[in-house]
């Protein structure tokens, strides 16, 4: 069965620190790749998304991810967070229709 | 503009009663879903509508029925529920199913709780 893994389940960072979250989907056919991030007591926004050309993708708000089709991955990455990138993150991959989702990853961000 | 919409926002139910979960879409979307999200979990796919008239179940379906009424509207109904649907639901559509990456949009969120 597909499937997703979130290799992190909480983050704790201090402002200012690099970020990188880690995504593996295990399906072998043409993927479409999201990131959702949702915001304490909010409801789940897109971050950016993957269909199909440049591999590094930008999304909102300074966060970045990169497809790497070889190792079934598809990290998100930000230079430099902020105290209010505090939620919890979700990898999901779309095949056929159904979006899969991972176990999401709680990050918090220590001012 | 309202996008996903969902109701009611919060419930509280007793073991064994039943309610209906309504949600709405108006950006002439084909596909809806229904998910619910559980900590540690992820979000888990419980029904989904590929289109108008079509059902399907996902990958936790036990407990749950659903009716896509028209385009617009598809319900999560729990017949008799149980602690172990204390969860936060999320109605979700986006404007076709297949591999096409269409994104999808998702309502505010349900919270409910079976004491």
């Amino acid at each position: 069965a597909q499937s997703v893994s979130q290799h992190n389940h909480h983050v704790i960072l201090s402002e200012a620190a690099s970020l990188e979250l880690g995504c593996n989907y295990s399906y072998g056919g043409t993927v479409n790749l999201f990131w959702y991030v949702q915001y304490p007591g909010q409801h789940l926004q897109l971050l950016l998304k993957y269909f199909s050309g440049d591999p590094l993708v930008k999304g909102i708000k300074g966060f970045e991810a990169e497809f790497i089709k070889s190792k079934f991955s598809f990290n998100l990455r930000k230079p430099s967070v902020q105290w209010s990138d505090t939620a919890e993150y979700f990898c999901a991959v779309n095949v056929r229709g159904k979006l899969i989702f991972g176990q999401g990853t709680e990050l918090s961000v220590k001012p | 503009n309202a996008g996903v919409t969902q109701t009611p926002k919060f419930q509280v139910l007793k073991t064994g009663q039943s309610m209906t979960l309504q949600c709405a879409q108006d950006m002439n979307h084909n596909s809806m879903y229904w998910y619910r999200q559980d900590p540690g979990m992820g979000l888990r796919l419980i029904y989904y509508s590929a289109s108008e008239g079509t059902t399907d179940k996902g990958e936790v379906p036990n407990g749950y029925n659903v009716s896509r009424l028209n385009k617009r509207e598809f319900s999560l109904r729990l017949e008799s529920a149980a602690p172990s649907q204390t969860s936060v639901y999320f109605c979700a559509s986006r404007t076709s199913p297949g591999n096409s990456g269409n994104t999808i949009y998702f309502g505010e969120g349900s919270w409910l709780t079976v004491v």
